[in-house]
């Protein structure tokens, strides 16, 4: 069971979009609908940003959106802003009950 | 509002066992609906899934932690908890207990153990 495949980084300027990638294989990423991504601030617990793919939990707002192709997921934040800044997380049930988490990739909003 | 919050020691000793508990409220760690678990963090590093642990007692482990790790429930007292045996300084983390419906929708805080001698 090996970590899902992001990006270290990714940058954007307010306004824009940025898209995260999250590769994994047909064992995980690829096999099940049960994709989800985390927003993580300094010093904060992760928050929930999207789930099954591509669902937004109440609350989340619709900047925030999932897609799949195959073994990648990935996530795209439209418009960015300032407070979009942080570290985000793709996790994937691998089978079994188990679970695994991208290496996270930190936005910054230039 | 569902609410976790983890308690236990912020340092140990190497080769030592580490012991978290996480306190449940406003929901019940005996919903049939939800599983409950763990999640660390290294400092300056990414999430890592350690385990989890469902109404019926039955547990889910990390396969690369499974030979350290048990986890448990007291219904009674609406709680959950991790043990992690040998620990070395590797083991050093943020340690978030969390709710797991096919994604992990609730969190606490998180509690940072150091693992020292």
């Amino acid at each position: 069971q090996s970590a899902l495949t992001q990006p270290p980084s990714a940058s954007g300027s307010p306004g824009q979009s940025v898209t995260i990638s999250c590769t994994g294989t047909s064992s995980d990423v690829g096999g099940y609908n049960y994709v989800s991504w985390y927003q993580q601030h300094p010093g904060k617990a992760p928050k929930l940003l999207i789930y099954e793919v591509s669902k937004r939990p109440s609350g989340v707002p619709d900047r925030f959106s999932g897609s799949r192709s195959g073994i990648t997921a990935s996530l795209t934040v439209s418009g960015l802003q300032a407070e979009d800044e942080a570290d985000f997380y793709c996790c994937s049930y691998a089978g079994s009950n188990t679970w695994v988490f991208g290496g996270g990739t930190k936005l910054t909003v230039l | 509002q569902l609410q976790l919050q983890e308690s236990g020691p912020g340092l140990v000793k190497p080769s030592e066992t580490l012991s978290l508990t996480c306190t449940v409220s406003g929901g019940s760690v005996s919903s049939r609906n939800y599983y409950w678990g763990w999640i660390r963090q290294p400092p300056g590093k990414g999430l890592e899934w350690i385990g989890s642990i469902d109404y019926s007692g039955s547990t889910y482990y990390s396969p690369s932690l499974k030979s350290r790790v048990t986890m448990s429930m007291d219904t009674s007292k609406n709680q959950f908890s991790l043990r992690l045996r040998s620990v070395t300084v590797a083991d050093t983390a943020v340690y978030y207990c969390e709710r797991l419906e096919l994604q992990f929708d609730y969190w606490g805080q998180g509690t940072l153990v150091t693992v020292s001698s």
